[in-house]
C-alpha cells in the first residue's frame, strides 16, 4: 500500500530557531499533500492543503509566513516552522494522496514538536 | 469552519460488549465519510469508509444518514485491542482540493 515516510519524529528545539518537517511520498505521486497539527487531547486541525508546484492554501487562522510549505516534487513536502514559540509545540502531521487512488489518503507517523 | 461533532467519551467497556459512537457534520456538501482510529502519540489509521448503504467488516458496522447528516460506528464484542480513540472524517472541499476534516474524536478503553 501507499506509504508516506515523515521525518523527524521527534525534536527539541529552542525559542527563536525554525525546525523543518520532511514527508515523502514512497511508492507514489503525491498530487495533494495536506499538513495537520495536533494539540494534547485535541482534534487534528488542517493548517495548509498543498498541490505540486503550487502555492499552499492555508486554513483560517494559520500564518503562512510562520509555517512554510513547499511541495516541489511529486514525493517531496516540508513543513517549516520559523522562529518557533512554546505554543508552537504539538504533533504534526502530513497526510498524503495518491492521485490515481479514489480517497487514498495515507498520513505519515507523525512529528513531535517540543520548544523550550 | 464546517464541524464535525462526535460524542465526547469516554466509553469504558468490558470485553465482549456492544458499543455504538456517534457522529454528526455540518456541511451539507461532503461527500465521503470514514472512520479513523487513533491509538495514543500515533498517526491516525483508516477503520472504514462509510456508505449510505452501511457498511460492515467483522465486528464494525458504520452507516451514514446524510438526510439526517448522521454517522454512526457499531463495534460489536470488543476486545481489549479496540480501546483506541476513533476518529469520525468527512471530506471537505476546499480551494486546494478535498481534504479530510476530523472530528474531536471518542476514546474507548476495553478492560478485561
Amino acid at each position: 500500500g501507499a506509504v508516506v515516510s515523515q521525518h523527524p519524529s521527534r525534536v527539541i528545539c529552542k525559542s527563536g530557531t525554525s525546525v523543518k518537517i520532511e514527508c515523502r511520498s514512497l511508492d507514489f505521486q503525491a498530487t495533494t499533500m495536506f499538513w495537520y497539527r495536533q494539540f494534547p487531547k485535541q482534534s487534528l486541525m488542517l493548517m495548509a492543503t498543498s498541490n505540486e508546484g503550487s502555492k499552499a492554501t492555508y486554513e483560517q487562522g494559520v500564518e503562512k509566513d510562520k509555517f512554510l510549505i513547499n511541495h516541489a516534487s511529486l514525493t517531496l513536502s516540508t513543513l517549516t516552522v520559523t522562529s518557533a514559540h512554546p505554543e508552537d509545540s504539538s504533533f504534526y502531521i502530513c497526510s498524503a494522496r495518491d492521485g490515481d487512488r479514489d480517497y487514498g489518503y495515507t498520513f505519515g507517523s507523525g512529528t513531535r514538536l517540543t520548544v523550550v | 469552519r464546517k464541524e464535525v461533532e462526535q460524542d465526547p467519551g469516554p466509553f469504558n467497556v468490558p470485553e465482549g460488549a456492544t458499543v455504538a459512537f456517534n457522529c454528526t457534520y455540518s456541511n451539507s456538501a461532503s461527500q465521503s465519510f470514514f472512520w479513523y482510529r487513533q491509538d495514543c502519540r500515533k498517526e491516525p489509521k483508516l477503520l472504514m469508509s462509510v456508505y449510505s448503504s452501511g457498511n460492515e467488516d467483522g465486528r464494525f458496522t458504520a452507516q451514514l444518514n446524510r438526510a439526517s447528516q448522521y454517522i454512526s460506528l457499531l463495534i460489536r464484542d470488543s476486545k481489549l485491542s479496540d480501546s483506541a480513540t476513533y476518529l469520525c472524517v468527512v471530506t471537505e472541499l476546499n480551494q486546494a482540493g478535498t481534504a479530510l476534516i476530523f472530528g474531536k474524536g471518542t476514546t474507548l478503553s476495553v478492560s478485561s
